[in-house]
């Protein structure tokens, strides 16, 4: 099994829209939890933590089902800028972070 | 305050010619990482600095050499490149390896011919 899996997209949504990406990883040792976006031709930049007990930032909402191994990252009311790549990041083996490869989503006019 | 810079931003090797990619941050942070990114494969972790003077081996390390002479810089050297090290080289630094919040450059488009 690998070490995460994520849906690589595309996800086209209407502006306005409400959408959800989940995220699989199979290192249950696993202490830390994120959300990176990557825009097109730029550097991963951090969207939010994810805490166990599920947290919220505006539009955007994260979760955390350790039981089953996934995080989950919703936004709601979807905007034209939030047209990016999210990438799902857990602490992974060796004590490293490691990283999906990323839910490509565009949010159309 | 620059956060995370990169050097070159675009480079084209011919296959077994060498460079080097430097990354500084003004940050203080005592991580420092070199990350490729290739399609559909996500970001792997080359090589990684715990602080001055010391470098560790990530992910997939093969081919790849660094070194952390300075706390506020991290070099990636090719010795000898090849075609498959065509890629998005990334350099990141945080506070501590976990936990904390990685700050990204803004990456060097390799390409090895």
């Amino acid at each position: 099994r690998k070490e995460v899996e994520q849906d690589p997209g595309p996800f086209n949504v209407p502006e306005g829209a409400t959408v959800a990406f989940n995220c699989t990883y199979s290192n249950s040792a696993s202490q830390s939890f994120f959300w990176y976006r990557q825009d097109c031709r730029k550097e991963p930049k951090l969207l939010m933590s994810v805490y166990s007990s599920g947290n919220e930032d505006g539009r955007f909402t994260a979760q955390l089902n350790r039981a089953s191994q996934y995080i989950s990252l919703l936004i709601r009311d979807s905007k034209l800028s939030d047209s990016a790549t999210y990438l799902c990041v857990f602490s992974g083996s060796a004590r490293q972070l490691t990283f999906g490869s990323g839910t490509q989503l565009t949010v159309l006019p | 305050n620059a956060g995370v810079t990169q050097t070159p931003k675009f480079r084209v090797l011919k296959t077994g010619q060498s460079m080097t990619l430097l990354c500084a941050q003004d940050m203080n942070h005592e991580y420092m990482y070199w990350y490729r990114q290739d399609p559909g494969m996500g970001l792997r972790l080359i090589h990684y600095s715990v602080g001055e003077g010391t470098t560790a081996k990530g992910e997939v390390p093969d081919g790849y050499n660094v070194s952390r002479l300075k706390k506020q810089n991290f070099l990636l050297g090719l010795e000898s490149a090849a075609p498959s090290q065509t890629s998005v080289y990334f350099c990141a630094s945080s506070y501590s390896r976990q936990g904390y919040e990685q700050y990204f450059g803004p990456g060097t488009r390799l390409t090895v011919t």
